[in-house]
C-alpha cells in the first residue's frame, strides 16, 4: 500500500519570498501524484499531478512541482508567494487499481505581509 | 461545467439524530469519495462509489453508510450522531478512478453536532 508523509505540518514565509513545501511518498512502482490546496472553509482544489513524462510539472498559481524518484519525494514549489496562498495544502498518492488516492496530513501555509 | 455540489452546507443536530448529506458530482462523473475532516485526525477518506457500487470503505463504524443514484448523485448516512462525528464533510468526483485521475472537491457539509 502507498502512503504520504508531509513532514512540515506548519511553514510560515513572508510574502515575496520562495516557498518549497515537501512531500514523501512510499510505493513501489511509478505513482500518480498530486497537489491540492484548501482555503479556509472550501473544499480541495487541485494544483497539479505527475503522472508521467517531464519530471516538472506545471501548475495552476504559479506553482510548480518536480517528482524525484530517487527520492521518493514531489515537493511543490513557488518563486514568490502572495498573501493569497495563505492555505493548507495536501499531497497524495494514487496507484492503479487502488481506487483510491492516500492523502498527506498537510501543510498549513502563513504568509506575513 | 458546473462543479461538484453539496447540500445542506452547514448542519447542526444533537446527539442521537441521524443526519443525511447529499452530493452531486460534475456531470459525467461516475466516481464518487466521501471524505471526514477535523483538526484531529486530518483528512480520512469514508468510502467511494462507482457506478452505483460501493468499492472502497474506509475504517469507520456502521453508523456511516452511503448510497450512489443511477445519476451519480451520492448520499452518505450517519446514524445515532455522536459528539466526535463534528466534521467537515467533503464529496469529491473523479472522471475516473480517483487514485489516478484528479479529484473535484464541492464546498463540504459542515456538520456540529450538540
Amino acid at each position: 500500500a502507498q502512503s504520504v508523509t508531509q513532514p512540515d505540518i506548519h511553514i510560515t514565509v513572508s510574502e515575496g519570498a520562495s516557498l518549497e513545501l515537501r512531500c514523501n511518498y512510499s510505493y513501489g512502482a511509478t505513482p500518480y501524484l498530486f497537489w491540492y490546496v484548501q482555503s479556509p472553509g472550501q473544499g480541495l482544489q487541485l494544483l497539479l499531478k505527475y503522472f508521467s513524462g517531464d519530471t516538472l510539472v506545471q501548475g495552476i498559481k504559479g506553482f510548480e512541482a518536480e517528482f524525484k524518484r530517487s527520492q521518493s519525494s514531489f515537493n511543490l514549489r513557488k518563486p514568490s508567494v502572495h498573501w493569497s496562498d495563505a492555505a493548507e495544502y495536501f499531497c497524495a498518492v494514487g496507484a492503479g487499481g487502488s481506487y483510491i488516492p492516500t492523502f498527506g496530513r498537510g501543510t498549513s501555509l502563513i504568509v506575513h505581509p | 461545467k458546473a462543479g461538484v455540489t453539496q447540500t445542506p452546507r452547514y448542519l447542526i443536530k444533537t446527539r442521537g439524530q441521524q443526519v443525511t448529506l447529499s452530493c452531486s458530482p460534475i456531470s459525467g462523473h461516475r466516481s464518487v469519495s466521501w471524505y471526514q475532516q477535523t483538526p484531529g485526525q486530518g483528512l480520512q477518506f469514508l468510502f467511494e462509489y462507482f457506478s452505483e457500487t460501493q468499492r472502497n470503505k474506509g475504517n469507520f463504524p456502521g453508523r456511516f453508510s452511503g448510497r450512489q443514484f443511477s445519476n451519480s448523485r451520492s448520499e452518505m448516512n450517519v446514524s445515532t450522531l455522536e459528539l466526535g462525528d463534528s466534521a467537515l464533510y467533503l464529496c469529491a468526483s473523479s472522471p475516473g478512478e480517483a487514485a489516478t485521475y484528479e479529484q473535484y472537491f464541492g464546498p463540504g457539509t459542515r456538520l456540529t453536532v450538540t
